[in-house]
């Protein structure tokens, strides 16, 4: 069964840690994505991936650090330096880019 | 790179057609347009996709005029699962950096 899964759905956090939220793909997809969404807003770039061990930054990377080790994995760590980390955390994935983006469930986070 | 604009809102009744225009002006040459669809609490999901004049899948219908500066995707008769917030993307084919932008929240009523 092909998908994209995040974990977990909810996660609560103490200001000042890190949170590292998980992202996989079975779909064989070169091309990874976060995005951050607020309350009653779009989508925001955050990082994205095309192909193993490369990442660029997107729109809103201060904050965040991420890793591709494996093609298959895309774990975002939200830093203490993220001032307002609090957000709905969507990973995504695609062939490339003129390819569509399949999304994750994504993570709800919760920091006070 | 280039920017959208769509409507913030739009309500429709079930049964009646719902077209939602966007805008994208500074649009390049190898841009794609591409429309997502995103209910409450989940990700986006791939509506429909295109380059010009007119494609249609079994969701919607997407109409791309000659200039491509502007794009109309057509649902048609919707229903209360339609109710979703829609958004237009013009993909850049290299880099990726797409900008989902605030979209549409289309409203169906019964």
């Amino acid at each position: 069964d092909g998908g994209i899964t995040q974990s977990p759905k909810y996660l609560f956090r103490k200001e000042g840690q890190n949170v590292t939220l998980s992202c996989e793909q079975n779909l064989n997809h070169d091309a990874m994505y976060w995005y951050r969404q607020d309350p009653g807003q779009g989508l925001r770039l955050i990082y994205y991936s095309q192909i193993v061990n490369d990442f660029q930054k997107g729109d809103i990377a201060e904050g965040y650090s991420v890793s591709r080790e494996k093609k298959e994995s895309f774990p975002l760590t939200v830093t203490s330096a993220q001032k307002n980390p609090t957000a709905f955390y969507l990973c995504a994935s695609s062939f490339g880019p003129d390819y569509e983006q399949y999304f994750g469930p994504g993570t709800r986070l919760t920091v006070t | 790179l280039a920017k959208t604009t769509q409507p913030i809102s739009m309500d429709s009744y079930e049964g009646q057609e719902v077209n939602i225009t966007c805008s994208h002006n500074n649009i390049a040459t190898n841009d794609y347009i591409t429309w997502y669809q995103q209910f409450p609490s989940q990700g986006p999901r791939f509506i429909i996709q295109g380059y010009k004049t007119k494609v249609t899948n079994e969701v919607a219908s997407l109409f791309i005029p000659a200039d491509r500066k502007s794009s109309t995707l057509s649902l048609p008769r919707v229903s209360l699962s339609d109710t979703a917030v829609y958004y237009c993307l013009v993909d850049k084919a290299a880099g990726n950096k797409l900008t989902f932008g605030g979209g549409t929240r289309v409203l169906v009523k019964p």
